[in-house]
């Protein structure tokens, strides 16, 4: 079992719906990542939240809006997607930036419709 | 653009055997290092780390890490049909860019 808990587990969502994301974890880590995964590729970063600031955003789409309300949460806001937006989104935690290893939630299999 | 290279796969061994897969990275200044298991469907999961050169052992895996050929790679001793799964290697970016950069992946599948 993952300590990094992600919901809902499946969204289907139509274009013009808002929906959120959201990702908790209590195991102190100060770094906090959303990635997105398209079929048979390799995860790829959105965002970077660090000691709940945001450092990276990896020129990611205004329809996708993150969110730390404090250092166990992440929201990942979702506005106007398309088809292709279509993927499994993880979380993902970490100690600090840097050299810590990353560990992943579940992940939200998400379909635009 | 920094890049992780792996061999996509499939890389076929039979039960038992020793399956070896292999990653190389283009940042020289790269000093930390994963791997991840990936089952179909599911989400990537820590099976080791590396930050030295040399080997790193944890039960059944052991990491290898050569920096100065850029290369690092992953042994699974006694492969089990459950070890069948996508292996991603990643490489912390340096430079104070801390992005984690992942290999396309390889595909292991273990046979009776």
């Amino acid at each position: 079992d993952t300590e990094v808990t992600q919901t809902p587990k499946h969204l289907v969502m139509g274009m013009t719906n808002k929906k959120s994301l959201k990702c908790e974890q209590h195991m102190g880590h100060r770094a906090m990542y959303w990635y997105k995964q398209k079929a048979k590729k390799p995860p790829e970063l959105m965002f970077v939240y660090s000691y709940e600031k945001l450092s990276i955003n990896e020129s990611v789409p205004s329809r996708f809006s993150p969110e730390c309300p404090n250092s166990s949460l992440l929201n990942l806001h979702l506005h106007a997607l398309q088809p292709e937006d279509s993927a499994l989104y993880l979380c993902a935690s970490s100690q600090r930036t840097g050299d810590s290893p990353l560990h992943f939630g579940n992940g939200t299999r998400l379909t635009v419709t | 653009q920094k890049e992780v290279e792996q061999n996509s796969g499939p890389l076929s061994v039979p039960e038992g055997a020793i399956a070896s897969l292999n990653c190389t990275y283009s940042d020289r200044g790269s000093q930390s290092f994963f791997w991840y298991r990936q089952y179909s469907g599911k989400s990537p999961e820590l099976i080791m780390f590396i930050y030295s050169n040399g080997d790193k052992e944890d039960g059944r895996f052991t990491a290898q890490l050569n920096k100065a050929s850029q290369y690092v790679s992953l042994l699974i001793r006694d492969s089990q049909p459950s070890d069948s799964a996508t292996y991603l290697c990643a490489v912390m970016g340096s430079g104070g860019y801390n992005k984690l950069i992942f290999g396309a992946g390889t595909r292991l599948a273990v046979h009776p």
